[in-house]
């Protein structure tokens, strides 16, 4: 794997706005891309995951958008809430094999 | 309710001794995964199992070993010969097919001294 740096990506938000967290990924052969939460102390958790041959998908309050020509995922969260403060992760999957997970931003939201 | 269980939550061993983490699950998943988080990074892959009595090894699994003898349980044993074990530890599992869609017990802060 790739080294990373101890500081993560930190993207601050007003309570009430909108965000938008990017990921870049590595394997054009991926079959899933998936985004993750993980509150501090406590183990990821599962948010929303999209099939490579779609390029949105929707969920409670988030969107998951793809774009496999620059290899770009996104993950936005509608009227961001306190609760919603947390690091966020991108994955990606070939089917039969492990996740890759990404580097990780850290949401923070301003009350 | 259903769930991923590790314990304990904080670990605390001297150096040049092994040490095991417990992960347990109710969920009846076969797929089982062991990962290492460190400060401010990402997740990285120490061991898998897809199956009961079977296991894989993942990106950094020199100086861990694990056994999946039941399907609720797949320990991870630190070892010694371990450079760096101090570091959070999350079990995960999953059902076949869905490696994508994992869930997480609540980790191990192991701290070796």
């Amino acid at each position: 794997g790739e080294s990373v740096g101890l500081h993560l990506p930190t993207l601050s938000v007003q309570e009430g706005d909108n965000s938008i967290i990017n990921c870049a990924y590595s394997n054009s052969a991926s079959d899933y891309f998936i985004w993750y939460k993980q509150e501090s102390g406590k183990g990821p958790q599962f948010i929303i995951d999209i099939r490579s041959n779609m390029d949105k998908r929707q969920g409670q309050r988030v969107t998951v958008l793809l774009n496999k020509t620059v290899k770009h995922l996104s993950l936005q969260i509608a009227a961001t809430q306190p609760g919603d403060s947390a690091v966020y992760f991108c994955a990606e999957n070939i089917r039969g094999t492990p996740l890759v997970f990404g580097k990780g931003t850290r949401l923070s939201v301003i009350a | 309710d259903g769930g991923i269980t590790q314990s304990p939550k904080y670990l605390f061993r001297k150096e040049g001794q092994n040490v095991t983490l417990s992960c347990e699950q109710n969920l009846n998943h076969d797929a089982m995964y062991w990962y290492r988080q460190d400060p401010g990074q990402g997740l990285r892959l120490i061991y898998y199992s897809q199956i009961v009595n079977d296991f894989q090894k993942g990106d950094i699994a020199e100086g861990y070993s694990v056994s999946r003898e039941k399907k609720e349980s797949f320990p991870l044993t630190v070892t010694s010969a371990q450079k760096n074990p101090t570091a959070f530890y999350l079990c995960a599992s999953s059902v076949p097919g869905r490696a994508y869609e994992q869930y997480f017990g609540p980790g191990t802060r192991l701290t070796v001294t």
